[in-house]
Formats: C-alpha cells, sequence, structure tokens
C-alpha cells in the first residue's frame, strides 16, 4: 500500500527558502491516476492547501502563495518537493504531502504523517 | 475563491450520541468534489467521505453524509470514543480546493 513521508528541515530562517521533499514508496508516483499535494496546518489552526503536481510535471497552486511556491517532480526517485520562497513566522506549521485523486470523484486519499517547520532565526 | 464555514465550531457530546456537523460554502459546489476528514492530535487527517455520500476504505457506517449545492452534513449516528476529533470539510474547483475551518467533537 502506499505510504507517503515528508523529509526536510525543521528550521528554517525568516526570508530564506523552505524546501521539503515527500517519498512515495509502496507504488509509482508515475500513476496517472493520481496528482501529489501540499498541505500545511499552523499549531492549533486548520488546513490549508499550498499545491500539487502532476506526474507530467503540470502543477496548480493556491493563489494566496503562488508567488513564493515551486513544487517538482522526480519520478527517477518517486519523489515530489515543495520550495517556498520569502518565509515568515506565519509560514510555521506542519507540512502534509498527500496523494489526490481528481477524477469523478476529488479526495485526499494517502497522507504522510508531516513535519514540523519551524520560521525562526 | 469558495468559502466554507464550518458549524458549529465545537459540539460536547456523549458517547452513543449522534453528532450533526454542517459545512456551507459560498458558492455552489459540485457534488462530487466535495469531502470530509477526521483529523485526530498528532495525526494527519483521514478521508472519510467522499463524492458528498461516498464512505472511503474502511469507515464504519455510523458516519454519512449529505448535502448539496452549499450546504451540506456529516452525520455520526452513535459516536464512539474513537470519534472524538476535529472534522473538516474539503471542496475541489477550478484547479483549486479549500478546507472549511473545521469542527472539534469533544466529549461531554
Amino acid at each position: 500500500q502506499v505510504q507517503l513521508q515528508e523529509s526536510g528541515p525543521g528550521l528554517v530562517k525568516p526570508s530564506q527558502t523552505l524546501s521539503l521533499t515527500c517519498t512515495v514508496s509502496g507504488g509509482s508516483i508515475s500513476s496517472g491516476s493520481y496528482y501529489w499535494g501540499w498541505i500545511r496546518q499552523p499549531a492549533g489552526k486548520g488546513l490549508e492547501w499550498i499545491g500539487r503536481i502532476y506526474t507530467s510535471g503540470n502543477t496548480n497552486y493556491n493563489p494566496s502563495l503562488k508567488s513564493r511556491v515551486t513544487i517538482s517532480i522526480d519520478t527517477s526517485k518517486n519523489q515530489f518537493s515543495l520550495k517556498l520562497s520569502s518565509v515568515t513566522a506565519a509560514d510555521t506549521a506542519v507540512y502534509y504531502c498527500a496523494r489526490e485523486r481528481i477524477s469523478f470523484y476529488y479526495y485526499m486519499d494517502v497522507w504522510g504523517k508531516g513535519t514540523t517547520v519551524t520560521v525562526s532565526s | 475563491e469558495i468559502v466554507l464555514t464550518q458549524s458549529p465550531g465545537t459540539v460536547s457530546l456523549s458517547p452513543g450520541e449522534r453528532a450533526t456537523l454542517s459545512c456551507r460554502a459560498s458558492q455552489s459546489v459540485s457534488s462530487s468534489y466535495l469531502a470530509w476528514y477526521q483529523q485526530k492530535p498528532g495525526q494527519a487527517p483521514r478521508l472519510l467521505i467522499y463524492g458528498v455520500s461516498s464512505r472511503a476504505t474502511g469507515i464504519p457506517d455510523r458516519f454519512s453524509g449529505s448535502g448539496s449545492g452549499t450546504d451540506f452534513t456529516l452525520t455520526i449516528s452513535r459516536l464512539e470514543p474513537e470519534d472524538f476529533a476535529v472534522y473538516y470539510c474539503q471542496q475541489y474547483g477550478s484547479s483549486s480546493l479549500t478546507f472549511g475551518g473545521g469542527t472539534k467533537v469533544e466529549i461531554k
């Protein structure tokens, strides 16, 4: 069964770029049935969708973050990555990667456990 | 952007009671693209319901979803101890998506 695992630095300095990777195991990231997304959650708050990527490299981003977000995919490593530039304390959150199914239905059916990123000097 | 408003923010119930959670959208949402998730402390969200009323794999039948247009409901028919958690609705549309603010179901 497919599993996702986030990895990356837990501490990022303000104004720098946050970089995270999601490794997919138990299945191929190149499966044409799924998109691969990032979601974040500040402590004690709700969920915010960041963006997604398809195996072709096609991306969609949250309009509120679009100017700072880049999502990429490496099918040879079965990984996809998130870069968020010019971070501030407001970007401190748990970051999740997830598998998205967009067909007749939409849903996120597989999630990573999440990784905490703190923005602080 | 479609805004999803969930109510109540918190509901206090006892095991065995029925929980009714509301999700209201600022614009009409395609029924195919409305989902519900459960999140417990320290865990990632778990898919419960998709397409308004279809249960995800392994989800017990005490969970049910209903609604259309701008008003959607998640019902837990008889609360089990493991059901006390935060519940989020989510909608997808125009290549974007939003979550509601969540409803916390706590033990009374």
